[in-house]
């Protein structure tokens, strides 16, 4: 079975200090692994995406995650929180389910907030 | 490219209405999906179709019903509506898995739904 675990529902840093949310998951393939940010009343946008080629992925406004196969980890990182980072991040697993159709499964979701 | 977009924004119904929420994309992608988001559960994905002419369920199906009748559309249907049908639902598309780095979900803005 598939599942995503995000281990914090709430993260607080103070700006300029490092970001990490952590993120685990469970796949019985190799599964592609995404994490989204979505700001308040806001749709999800796309942060990263991981699909098999290097383990370590940049994504946009500094963020990256590193895919640890045995961990079964794809942690968030940011070295330096800005405000604006402040949302709710969600980690995405995706993989095929038995009749070999994408299968979707997101995490709960991690609300960052950014003291100044 | 004005890429997912979900009508209506925002709507308040009856319990026992009935409404169809409409998501249109014009990325020429095979999947689109249905999700609700609810405070400290995440995304669920409530139906979603892999092409024009097929629907499946999701995770939290029981209530709605949807259809697939063109490519670019993808409609949810609540026949009567309940008090635990209100949510925020997004509406996500993407390519088919056959090529594993495409599967980047691009999602609509949402519309949030309160059934009183």
């Amino acid at each position: 079975a598939q599942s995503v675990t995000q281990l914090d529902s709430h993260v607080s840093v103070s700006e300029g200090t490092p970001v990490l949310l952590r993120c685990n998951y469970s796949s019985s393939y190799s599964p592609s692994l995404f994490w989204y940010v979505q700001h308040p009343n806001k749709g999800l946008q796309l942060l990263l995406k991981y699909t098999s080629a290097a383990t370590l992925v940049k994504g946009i406004n500094g963020f990256e995650a590193e895919f640890k196969k045995s961990e079964t980890s794809f942690h968030l990182t940011k070295p330096s929180a800005h405000m604006s980072d402040a949302a709710e991040y969600f980690c995405v697993v995706c993989d095929r389910n038995s009749g070999g159709y994408q299968k979707v499964t997101f995490g709960t979701g991690t609300k960052l907030q950014v003291i100044p | 490219n004005a890429g997912v977009t979900q009508t209506p924004k925002f709507r308040v119904l009856k319990t026992g209405q009935s409404m169809t929420l409409l998501c249109a994309q014009d990325m020429n992608h095979e999947y689109m999906y249905w999700y609700r988001q609810d405070p400290g559960m995440g995304l669920r994905l409530i139906h979603y179709s892999v092409g024009e002419g097929t629907t499946a369920k999701g995770e939290v199906p029981d209530g709605y019903n949807v259809s697939r009748l063109k490519k670019q559309n993808f409609l949810l249907g609540l026949e009567s509506a309940a008090p635990s049908q209100t949510s925020v639902y997004f509406c996500a598309s993407s390519y088919s898995d056959r090529l594993a780095a495409k599967n980047i979900q691009y999602f609509g803005a949402g519309t949030r739904l309160s059934v009183l």
